[in-house]
């Protein structure tokens, strides 16, 4: 059973502060990791691609990736209201596998 | 949404009706996807195709079909037998080399009633 987890949330953080999300997946041999952030009533964006351990850094957003610990995450940095959306975690496993969301909310 | 279309945007629908949700992209990719998504939930695969005359089922095919014509285009058709039609659906494409790095068109919202 493929599984990609992510807390819903909403994960609150005040403007300027790092909001931090996470994933786990079950998929040992997964090689290619995703971020992609959905407003609401919209379609995904990928934001975030990264396919080998350690970070990965553009512009604000930086992803981190540890495969031993099947654990993948995204921090915006100086977050910004405009960042308040639902964050999708996505997993390759034979297809893509989706998480459910983290709804993330940026407070003015 | 790139250079991926979908259309319409909101469709609504008696039950017992079969429908086609339409699917075109110019970026030139290969691989084609379809996903629906429900309140709450992530996506999940419908049909997938990598090539032109050619698909695969994906986790939730019961009740929908899919045809590949052209590398341009790949509707998907709910049927009157898929249960619970009413969703958000998504479709996307990607370069080959690239399966995992999916772009979605804007989506489709279904309403069956």
């Amino acid at each position: 059973q493929k599984e990609v987890e992510q807390n819903s949330g909403p994960l609150s953080v005040p403007e300027g502060a790092i909001a931090s999300l996470n994933c786990t997946y079950s998929d040992r041999v997964s090689q290619s990791f995703f971020w992609y952030r959905q407003y609401s009533g919209k379609s995904p964006e990928l934001i975030m691609s990264i396919y080998s351990n350690g970070d990965k850094e553009d512009g604000r957003f930086t992803a981190q990736l540890n495969k031993a610990s099947q654990y993948v995450s995204l921090l915006i940095r100086d977050s910004q209201p405009s960042d308040s959306a639902t964050y999708l975690c996505a997993v390759e496993e034979s297809t893509l596998t989706f998480g459910k969301g983290t709804m993330l909310l940026v407070s003015p | 949404d790139g250079g991926i279309t979908q259309s319409p945007k909101y469709l609504f629908r008696k039950e017992g009706q079969n429908v086609t949700l339409s699917c075109e992209q110019n970026l030139n990719h290969d691989a084609m996807y379809w996903y629906r998504q429900d309140p709450g939930q992530g996506l999940r695969l419908i049909y997938y195709s990598q090539i032109v005359n050619d698909f695969q089922k994906g986790d939730i095919a019961e009740g929908y079909s899919v045809s590949r014509e052209k590398k341009e285009s790949f509707p998907l058709t709910v049927t009157s037998a898929q249960k619970n039609p009413t969703a958000f659906y998504l479709c996307a494409s990607s370069q080959a080399g690239t399966e995992y790095e999916q772009y979605f068109g804007p989506g489709t919202r279904l309403t069956v009633t």
